[in-house]
């Protein structure tokens, strides 16, 4: 069974530009979370999705949204990009449960 | 402020010898942890996992042992080998049921194998 995709692997925005990450998870998996990861305030919880519906939300600014299709597949947004978002963005995947299966991540870059 | 954490940053330990890594919680209610392995360049990997109602659950070559009482979580490996070096993090779900509510992470062990 393939494991959690996320693309691009690689992203290189300007400030104020706004990116959309994307993330395919494990095949019959209908939850989605995705998560931010810095050295200096490590994983940190961004959203979950569940049957197209956000389920639960972390502590970020509205600029961060996300959404989930009819087939489970997931994109986050961020807009008006600041430095501080550099960071590697993680997708993670559940069929049911707290068990969750992380994609390779994205590495977005905000110069 | 955070409410799972670790003990150690770095942990440095000989090959072939027994691995233990720390971590404290402090959200009571919370029933469910995991311990994940993160490779560089990589995602977390999934370890093993316990509930509250568990104080041992072992898998192969690691042990996850918790105590309520003091509210404290570990990892064992067994016979640390140079594919365990990586970054260890325990993770906390304070809800019950299913979904994934958004787990709480630790900043995380790096743990190096010395050969």
């Amino acid at each position: 069974k393939a494991g959690v995709t996320q693309t691009p692997r690689y992203l290189i925005k300007t400030r104020g530009q706004q990116v959309t990450l994307s993330c395919s998870p494990i095949s019959g998996h209908r939850s989605v979370s995705w998560y931010q990861q810095t050295p200096g305030q490590g994983l940190q919880f961004l959203f979950e999705y569940f049957s197209e519906t956000q389920r639960n939300k972390g502590n970020f600014p509205g600029r961060f949204s996300g959404r989930q299709f009819s087939n489970s597949r997931s994109e986050m947004n961020v807009s008006t990009l600041e430095l501080g978002d550099s960071a590697l963005y993680l997708c993670a995947s559940s069929s049911y449960g707290n068990e969750q299966y992380f994609g390779p991540g994205t590495r977005l870059t905000v110069t | 402020g955070e409410s799972v954490g670790l003990h150690l940053p770095t942990l440095s330990v000989q090959e072939g010898d027994n691995s233990i890594i720390n971590c404290a919680y402090s959200n009571s209610a919370s029933d469910y942890f995991i311990w994940y392995k993160q490779e560089s360049g990589k995602g977390p990997q999934f370890i093993i996992d316990i509930r509250s109602n568990m104080d041992k659950r072992q898998g192969q070559r690691v042990t996850v042992l918790l105590n309520k009482t003091v509210k404290h979580l570990s990892l064992q490996i067994a016979a640390t080998q140079p594919g365990d070096s990586a970054v260890y993090f325990c993770a906390e779900n304070p809800y019950s049921g299913g979904g994934a509510d958004g787990l709480t992470f630790g900043k995380g062990t790096h743990l190096i194998i010395q050969p």
